[in-house]
């Protein structure tokens, strides 16, 4: 069983500051790692698929980061907005096609 | 274009009752996956088709679970006898092949009381 976590189960956030958040995954046989969106009553979206140690890829005031080595990965969100407000997913690739997920991090932005 | 869909949006079962959920996938993409999530918890797996071919279904919790996909496009999860511990959200996801990014629908949420 592929143990992945993420920290903290929740936050709250005050618009305009930036956060962080934490997925901790296997270090070993390591494929890819993902990140999702979910905002209620949606469909989960699609941030960022990472791939090598080091990465660090962004999509507007989000950026993530990469750390196969030591098994963690980022996620920034710079200036946050209300629109932010949403549960992040992480999810871990190895061999087979399963997607094994993390818990969320639930982020609540206040105006 | 459209997204993945799923039908419905909402049950809610007696225990015991069957239910089928149906998965509307991105035209096109030829692998489904369908998902688990409990409350309070991430999603998790519970089978994989490639086209019509259900090429994993070791997530599948119990043999009421049974899902299909007979032509390659929609899926039907179904859970016979349904108990309360079947209340979760179920969700769908698709992608072009088996390891590229996976598109979800916005799931079904079944409480079986």
């Amino acid at each position: 069983i592929l143990n992945v976590e993420q920290s903290p189960q929740s936050l709250h956030v005050q618009e305009g500051d930036s956060t962080n958040f934490t997925c901790s995954f296997p270090s070993s046989n390591f494929y890819a790692l993902h990140w999702y969106r979910w905002e209620t009553a949606k469909s989960p979206e699609a941030l960022f698929v990472m791939t090598l140690n080091g990465d660090e890829k962004k999509k507007g005031r989000i950026s993530a980061t990469l750390n196969t080595k030591e098994g963690y990965s980022y996620l920034y969100i710079k200036g946050s907005q209300p629109e932010d407000s949403a549960t992040y997913l992480c999810a871990f690739w190895a061999a087979g096609n399963k997607l094994t997920f993390g818990g969320g991090t639930r982020v609540l932005v206040k105006p | 274009g459209a997204g993945v869909s799923q039908s419905p949006r909402y049950k809610v079962a007696k225990r015991g009752q069957d239910v089928a959920l149906r998965c509307d996938p991105i035209s096109g993409h030829v692998s489904l996956f369908w998902y688990q999530q409990a409350l309070g918890q991430g999603p998790e797996f519970l089978t994989y088709f490639q086209n019509e071919a259900q090429l994993d279904k070791s997530g599948l919790p119990s043999d009421r679970f049974f899902a299909e996909r007979p032509e390659g496009s929609v899926s039907t999860l179904k859970i016979q006898r349904t108990q309360q511990e079947d209340s979760a959200v179920y969700l769908c996801a698709s992608s072009p092949g088996a390891r590229e990014t996976q598109y979800f629908g916005p799931g079904t949420r079944l409480l079986v009381l």
